[in-house]
């Protein structure tokens, strides 16, 4: 069973709009919460993490809301550039469990159109 | 700034032979994590390593074991591979006592091509 959903595969908006990003999880456990940008052919870059101690992360551009009682995240691309094409992966884990490894999405394939 | 390093890139084998793929984390990292990512897929944790110890165990095969060295490097050793093993291996690293609680950082993997 699939415990942290990225239910769009993909999304396309145009240049200087906003990007939303959604993100869903199940395991009531999860405490730290990670987006990821991947290009092809290359790891996951960090982008921005939320710890459920708190409802916004915000940096530059991007900013990340967490609602625990929905178990929902989203991130948000203000204003969305050509350059943050790119599929972003939602992660989540356990720390104050001691639970670290990453349990990550499917993913969300994010097209800027110019 | 120093980044994750794997090494190889690319691997070929072919199915019943053994690979070795190499990590070498972020310098005053200590904890190593292995995830594999097949073909349209998200990233599975495999295992990881906190101080050259054992730290999670994941979805690993048994035909796989790995070991954190001296040095913080790791190891992935893949045994008597399988079509299935067809996958991009990634390490990441992460500072346990830093700031970042649970940020870690990746390589850019290893593709594995099982023929």
């Amino acid at each position: 069973d699939q415990q942290v959903k990225q239910n769009s595969p993909s999304l396309s908006v145009q240049e200087g709009r906003i990007s939303i990003l959604n993100c869903d999880y199940t395991n009531s456990m999860f405490d730290y919460f990670l987006w990821y940008k991947k290009y092809p052919a290359e790891g996951p870059t960090f982008l921005i993490s939320i710890s459920s101690i708190k409802d916004k992360n915000e940096d530059g551009r991007f900013t990340v809301f967490l609602n625990k009682s929905a178990k929902h995240l989203s991130l948000h691309i203000v204003p969305s550039q050509p350059g943050d094409s790119a599929v972003y992966f939602c992660a989540a884990s356990a720390i104050n469990s001691g639970n670290t490894p990453l349990v990550f999405g499917k993913g969300t394939r994010l097209s800027v159109i110019a | 700034a120093a980044g994750v390093i794997q090494s190889p890139r690319h691997l070929i084998k072919e199915k019943r032979e053994t690979a070795t793929l190499k990590c070498y984390p972020i310098p005053r990292h200590d904890t190593v994590y292995w995830y594999q990512q097949g073909p349209g897929q998200d990233p599975q944790f495999l295992i990881s390593f906190y101080e050259k110890m054992q730290s999670d165990k994941g979805s690993i095969p048994d035909r796989f074991s790995a070991q954190q060295f001296s040095d913080y490097h790791s190891e992935l050793n893949m045994s008597s591979l399988e079509l299935g093993d067809s996958a991009l291996y990634f390490c990441a690293s992460r500072h346990r006592g830093g700031v970042g609680k649970n940020i870690q950082y990746f390589g850019a993997g290893t593709r594995l091509s099982v023929l």
